[in-house]
């Protein structure tokens, strides 16, 4: 199953540079997420989507700046990051804000 | 907010055997329950999810049993098989399945 894709797969940056995460889904889907996965602790849901408009912040600091330019990208710029910001970062889609979720395969974020 | 507690953290059965995951929630108003499944590397896969208005669930192997009175809810397996190895985690919504919170995982491991 490809229809969430996520780019890069893995990425390393330094504190003090500025990246950018992609996400594109190919189901149609009208709602878009992310997620932080780190080790040990809950998949914590970051921001949400619906209709290209952003419906939940889940107080995350600044330094994260989704941008949801149609219902089928979404991208999260990363500037200034710390270290406890490594984890893998997930996005998710659902055809709407009441039906399932459906993950890609996350970017492997490490912060030098 | 809501808090999602699941247990136990990592379970080792025979294949063959049935295998239980319990979650517990906060918010009795939560009303979408899904459960996910995680292999190393891979992204979290839906492979069942209830909502409210029902308590029971089953498809093939797994079922989904939801209490609502007691708010907790549980993921069964039967027949468990090597490929049933796995994180598994469960989740629950409040008002729509978008803002989902995670419980911590269960890593299961099915032996020979």
């Amino acid at each position: 199953e490809t229809g969430v894709t996520q780019t890069p797969r893995h990425l390393v940056m330094g504190m003090t540079n500025k990246k950018s995460l992609k996400c594109e889904q190919h189901l149609g889907h009208n709602a878009m997420y992310w997620y932080k996965q780190s080790a040990k602790k809950p998949l914590e849901l970051m921001f949400v989507y619906n209709f290209k408009e952003q419906t939940e912040n889940n107080s995350v600091p600044s330094r994260f700046s989704p941008e949801c330019p149609n219902s089928s990208h979404l991208f999260l710029h990363l500037h200034t990051l710390q270290p406890e910001d490594s984890a893998l970062y997930l996005c998710a889609s659902s055809q709407d804000r009441d039906q399932p979720q459906h993950f890609g395969d996350g970017t492997r974020l490490s912060i030098l | 907010g809501e808090n999602v507690e699941q247990h136990p953290s990592t379970l080792s059965v025979q294949e063959g055997d049935s295998a239980v995951i319990k979650c517990t929630y906060s918010d009795s108003a939560s009303n979408y329950f899904p459960w996910y499944k995680q292999e190393l590397g891979k992204r979290p896969q839906l492979i069942i999810d209830i909502r409210s208005n029902v308590g029971e669930k089953k498809d093939q192997r797994i079922a989904v049993t939801l209490n609502k009175t007691a708010k907790h809810f549980s993921l069964h397996i039967t027949e468990t098989q090597p490929e049933d190895s796995a994180v598994y985690f469960c989740a629950a919504a409040t008002g729509t399945a978008s803002k989902l919170t995670f419980g911590t995982g269960t890593r299961l491991q099915v032996t020979l």
